[in-house]
């Protein structure tokens, strides 16, 4: 069955040092999203993907995040410098194409990044 | 804008009890609603939709779903729960305008006790 792969599952990190992680969608599909998961909270959508073309990234922290889809299959998403406040799970999610409603969205297993 | 909140964080229920997770929006446009569960350490599964026709949506392992448009309520039932339906369950929303975009609200925690 086709899933999304992410890596690392794991990840600790001292505060100011860079991170990244990786995602690769379900073949095919050609939308791509970076979510970020607060502990106790619901998933909130960092940066929206359509092939190699950023849709939305307007919630993505841009002075310290980036994110590239560069050939429009995998994607990564870096963080630089790592701030205590980014300790989250790291969710990505893909689609056959842009939302449109009832387009489903296939999660990987995420990140969990620690902050030290 | 768009917004969803799930009245409550826990719910602990005894195994073969009914069990309702409650979930209301608000948009001012047409929405398209969902059910994602979250098992530990996993990403979100897609429970059930609601996109159009029927209000009451179903899932293949027995939750069901009613979408109430006066209310602006997507209440997720289930007649008898399991244990290993424990999990986080999330209702998200999908607007039909200009925000595009799936939000999710903050989680209800099931958690079934023998």
């Amino acid at each position: 069955e086709a899933e999304v792969a992410q890596s690392p599952r794991y990840k600790i990190t001292e505060k100011s040092q860079a991170v990244a992680f990786w995602c690769d969608p379900i073949s095919g599909h050609a939308t791509l999203y970076w979510y970020r998961q607060i502990l106790g909270q619901g998933p909130e959508l960092l940066v929206q993907f359509q092939d190699e073309s950023v849709v939305d990234d307007s919630q993505l922290p841009k002075d310290r995040f980036s994110a590239e889809r560069l050939k429009g299959v995998d994607s990564t998403l870096k963080i630089q410098p790592a701030e205590l406040g980014d300790s989250a799970m790291y969710l990505c999610a893909s689609s056959f194409r842009l939302a449109g409603g009832g387009n489903e969205q296939f999660f990987g297993p995420g990140t969990r990044l620690t902050v030290l | 804008a768009q917004s969803v909140t799930q009245l409550d964080s826990q719910v602990p229920v005894f195994e073969e009890a009914p069990v309702e997770l409650r979930c209301n929006y608000s948009s001012s446009v047409s929405v398209y609603l969902f059910w994602y569960v979250q098992y530990p350490n996993q990403g979100l599964q897609l429970l059930l939709k609601y996109l159009s026709g029927s209000t009451l949506v179903k899932s293949i392992n027995g939750f069901e779903a009613e979408f109430n448009k006066s209310q602006t309520s997507f209440h997720l039932r289930k007649p008898s729960v399991h244990i290993s339906d424990t999990a986080e369950y999330f209702c998200a929303v999908f607007e039909s305008g200009s925000a595009r975009q799936l939000t999710f609200g903050s989680g209800t925690q099931l958690t079934v006790l023998p």
